[in-house]
């Protein structure tokens, strides 16, 4: 059963710094990884999407960086902006009986104070 | 283009209750799936249709259905609810067959509360 563990589970930064969040999966047969952002209330906004054969996708002040032989994927925001705050979340797509199937992790919350 | 578009965006009922959530995907997809979201259990699949069949089905209990029309618009039903059904519940589409390599859009949601 995949599980996908996201570290850390809260983070508190000024703005301006760049950061690095963390995602984990156990089960490294997977199709894709996708980032989304969701801010309090609302739907998820799809970020990135890594594909299982790349190692690493950008937009704009965002780069993550997949490594699907440790099950490890990084989001590195550029910068960041009180814009920014918002809760990240990392999802797994399998295959086999999970085609069609995302797995979360439980997200970080991400606050950029003035 | 137009986005997912889920209805209706806030949702009481009471306990006992049965509800209908709808789903529009975005036009061309035709792979919809439903997703509960709660603080205490995170993200949590709730079953993928494609061409109005269901091709996957999470963990949950068979008084939670849905189902999928011609147009790929889907609808899910929640029978007898309970307190622990308060979730916001999300929709996703994506193109579906042989789009491994593509993502899902999610739509806005809608916000059930159940009392």
């Amino acid at each position: 059963k995949q599980e996908v563990t996201q570290i850390p589970a809260a983070l508190s930064v000024p703005e301006g710094e760049n950061l690095v969040l963390n995602c984990s999966f156990t089960d490294s047969a997977i199709y894709n990884l996708q980032w989304f952002r969701q801010d309090p209330g609302k739907g998820l906004t799809s970020l990135l999407l890594i594909q299982s054969s790349q190692r690493e996708q950008t937009s704009g002040r965002l780069n993550a960086s997949l490594d699907k032989s440790s099950g490890r994927s990084t989001l590195y925001i550029a910068a960041s902006q009180p814009g920014d705050s918002a809760t990240y979340l990392c999802a797994v797509r399998g295959g086999g009986t999970s085609y069609g199937k995302l797995t979360f992790g439980q997200g970080t919350i991400l606050t950029v104070h003035p | 283009k137009a986005g997912v578009t889920q209805t209706p965006r806030y949702l009481i009922k009471t306990r006992g209750q049965q509800v209908t959530l709808s789903c529009s995907p975005i036009s061309g997809h035709r792979s919809v799936s439903w997703y509960q979201q709660t603080p205490g259990q995170g993200l949590q699949f709730l079953f993928e249709y494609f061409s109005e069949t269901q091709r996957n089905k999470g963990n949950f209990p068979g008084r939670f259905s849905g189902r999928q029309f011609s147009n790929s618009r889907s609808e899910m039903n929640v029978s007898t609810l309970e307190l622990g059904d308060s979730a916001l519940y999300l929709c996703a589409s994506s193109l579906g067959l042989g789009d491994r390599d593509y993502g899902y859009t999610f739509g806005s949601g809608t916000r059930l509360t159940v009392v």
